[in-house]
């Protein structure tokens, strides 16, 4: 069974870097499949940050595109994000999920909240 | 980028059928996808590739799409099915491939 589990600082200052790790149990990345970050900021509906492929390669939400990045360690069976240069509106739940190649998220991570704020 | 609408709720007492539309521009013409999300959890896959199960969800749960709307049916709901639905496609023309709709909370009256 495949799971999941994001973990980072809950509390990221204004106009610095957001960094989160995904760890995969179960599965090993290395043999395949998309990953992905989505978030939801608190009472909102969710918004795709990007995706990367065991391989390395990704695509990412455009209005993010500039600030983002994804990385993968397939050594720990795990992959990262980093948000640059956040701000309060970048307040939300952070969760990693497996993308299949029709382009379904399962299953997901259980979140993480990150709060932006000095 | 593509957009995918959803009414903001949906009422429904127990044991009736809810139905969640999702629109979007030929969304017919793409797979759709459907997560529920109760509470202070993660969102849950409940419909893949229009119409397909996971495992272990209860046939209660169907799809549907065609034209410019996809439909997530909730057969005999439950107190249990009260929770946030998202409708999620992928794009291939798109910048932003991959697209949430605005999500509908079904509220079990």
């Amino acid at each position: 069974q495949v799971q999941l589990q994001e973990s980072g600082p809950g509390l990221v200052k204004p106009s610095e870097t957001l960094s989160l790790t995904c760890a995969v149990s179960g599965y090993s990345i290395s043999s395949g499949y998309y990953w992905g970050w989505i978030r939801q900021p608190p009472g909102k509906g969710l918004e795709w940050i990007g995706s990367i492929y065991h391989s390395g390669s990704t695509y990412y939400n455009p209005s993010l595109k500039s600030r983002v990045t994804i990385s993968v360690d397939t050594s720990k069976n795990q992959f990262s994000l980093k948000l640059s240069s956040v701000t309060a509106a970048d307040t939300a739940v952070y969760y990693c999920a497996r993308r299949y190649p029709l382009h379904w998220f399962d299953p997901w991570g259980q979140g993480t909240l990150v709060t932006v704020s000095s | 980028s593509y957009v995918l609408t959803q009414p903001p709720s949906v009422s429904v007492a127990p044991g009736q059928t809810a139905r969640i539309t999702c629109g979007g521009n030929n969304i017919g013409s793409k797979s759709v996808h459907w997560y529920q999300q109760k509470p202070g959890q993660a969102p849950v896959l409940v419909v893949y590739d229009d119409s397909d199960r996971p495992s272990g969800i209860p046939e209660r749960f169907s799809g549907s799409n065609s034209g410019n709307t996809a439909t997530l049916t909730i057969s005999r709901v439950e107190a249990g099915d009260e929770a946030d639905y998202y409708c999620q496609v992928w794009d291939s023309s798109s910048d932003h491939p991959d697209v949430f709709g605005t999500g509908t909370k079904v509220t079990v009256l």
